[in-house]
């Protein structure tokens, strides 16, 4: 089935740590996104990119970097520059065909310690 | 830049009864809008979507959604909920051609059985 994955689900990270979430996609879409939901906040935009090697900032880029090498992974990660990185990431794709809207992943769970 | 606001924060509600859920944006031109769901622990699912043409919109699990351009509104609504309605619903805009989709503080429905 073609889908959007995220890994892991959950991760732990120590202060002043930078980490590494995952993202693939086998949906053939050229552009990907990076959210971050919080409680009440909804979801709030990182980086996105709609073509390999290009991407662009979010409404709330600072502390986080992405890298676009394929057409089936973008990458995140998440600094020791992001004040508050506790939070829900979500990850998700469109195509070309917008009309069918946009695919988002299963999340992961990123907890500071 | 476009945004969205969805006006309450939380709805409680008794099975059988009717939800109607609001939602504004903020954009003068062409919008793309998007109703979207996350149950609990589960990944974020499309409810609805307006491209173009009529603007009643219907959806899965019995909900419709009515665009009203002079009011730049999108407001979802369901005539009679049930128990599996509880949820998280996001709306979701994304102006003309720009890839970005910004999304709504969200509006969590607990229905009472």
């Amino acid at each position: 089935d073609g889908g959007i994955t995220q890994s892991p689900k959950y991760l732990f990270r120590k202060e002043g740590q930078n980490v590494t979430l995952s993202c693939e996609q086998n949906l053939n879409h050229d552009a990907m996104y990076w959210y971050r939901q919080d409680p009440g906040q909804g979801l709030r935009l990182i980086y996105y990119s709609q073509i390999v090697n290009d991407f662009q900032k979010g409404d709330i880029a600072e502390g986080y970097s992405v890298s676009r090498e394929k057409k089936e992974s973008f990458p995140l990660t998440v600094t020791s520059a992001q004040k508050n990185p506790t939070a829900f990431y979500l990850c998700a794709s469109l195509g070309t065909a917008r009309i069918y809207g946009y695919t988002f992943g299963s999340g992961t769970r990123l907890t500071v310690v | 830049a476009q945004s969205v606001s969805q006006h309450n924060h939380h709805v409680i509600l008794s099975e059988a009864a009717s939800l109607e859920l609001g939602c504004n944006y903020s954009y003068g031109g062409t919008v793309n809008l998007f109703w979207y769901v996350q149950y609990p622990g589960q990944h974020l699912q499309l409810l609805l979507k307006y491209f173009s043409g009529d603007p009643l919109v219907k959806g899965i699990k019995g909900f419709e959604a009515e665009f009203i351009k002079s009011k730049f509104s999108f407001n979802l609504r369901k005539p009679s909920v049930q128990w599996s309605d509880t949820a998280e619903y996001f709306c979701a805009v994304n102006a003309g051609n720009d890839y970005k989709l910004s999304f709504g503080a969200g509006t969590t429905v607990t229905v009472r059985a």
